[in-house]
């Protein structure tokens, strides 16, 4: 069964570090899309950065880049140079059978990035 | 555009009673999809609609819970009689018939559900 796996439910950072959020998965279908979502305190949920399984390049969107290890089943989020405005609820999140659009999206339990000034 | 929109934004309900909560999708998205965030918990599907079919359904605790689309564009999910453990936030989303290419599934701000 399809499983994501975020092992950090709480981090700190200083604002303009970097910071890595952790996610793990397990699927048996070659072919999935990896996702990342932000909740702030707001109660959306923000898309920010999408990998495909076949992607040869990791996925980048402006400070989010995706460090993805497909070997170690690994979807790293990245965001350079925090910022205040990063505190929130992160989500990784996975869609299986291909690309379809049409399949269900499994998250994991979520990570709480603070920023510190 | 307007993004999906969802109604009510809280709702506090005692145990027992019925609450239908609503949906509204980006205009022309096929797609349709409830999802929920019960306390402490990950976030879970619920179930997915194509227009007005719901193509899957695997994710719907129990028979207390009845979503509807009706004429594929809004789209309502009453729960009755609710119990304390529905207690959460329930997120809608919605996306394009993207086919075989990447679709991104965009979320309505939730609607917080309590039940005392």
């Amino acid at each position: 069964a399809q499983k994501i796996t975020q092992t950090q439910p709480g981090m700190f950072v200083q604002e303009k570090e970097a910071v890595t959020l952790d996610c793990t998965y397990d699927t048996s279908d070659p072919s999935y899309g990896l996702f990342w979502y932000k909740q702030p305190s707001s109660g959306e949920m923000i898309f920010l950065i999408y990998q495909g399984s076949y992607d040869q390049q990791n996925a980048t969107e402006g400070r989010y880049s995706l460090n993805f290890q497909k070997a170690r089943k690994s979807a790293n989020l990245v965001i350079s140079a925090s910022q205040l405005g990063d505190s929130a609820m992160y989500f990784c999140a996975m869609r299986e059978a291909g690309y379809s659009s049409a399949s269900k999206i499994i998250f994991g339990s979520g990570t709480r990035l603070s920023i510190r000034p | 555009e307007a993004g999906v929109t969802q109604f009510p934004s809280h709702s506090v309900i005692e145990k027992g009673q019925t609450v239908t909560l609503r949906c509204d999708p980006i205009s022309g998205h096929d797609n349709l999809y409830w999802y929920r965030r019960v306390m402490g918990k990950e976030i879970k599907f619920l179930l997915h609609f194509v227009k007005e079919s719901k193509q899957d359904e695997s994710g719907m605790p129990n028979n207390r819970f009845l979503a509807e689309r009706t004429g594929g564009t809004y789209s309502t999910l009453k729960v009755q009689p609710a119990e304390l453990e529905d207690s959460g936030v329930y997120f809608c989303a919605s996306s394009q018939d993207g086919g075989i290419s990447y679709n991104e599934q965009f979320f309505g701000p939730g609607t917080r559900l309590t039940v005392l």
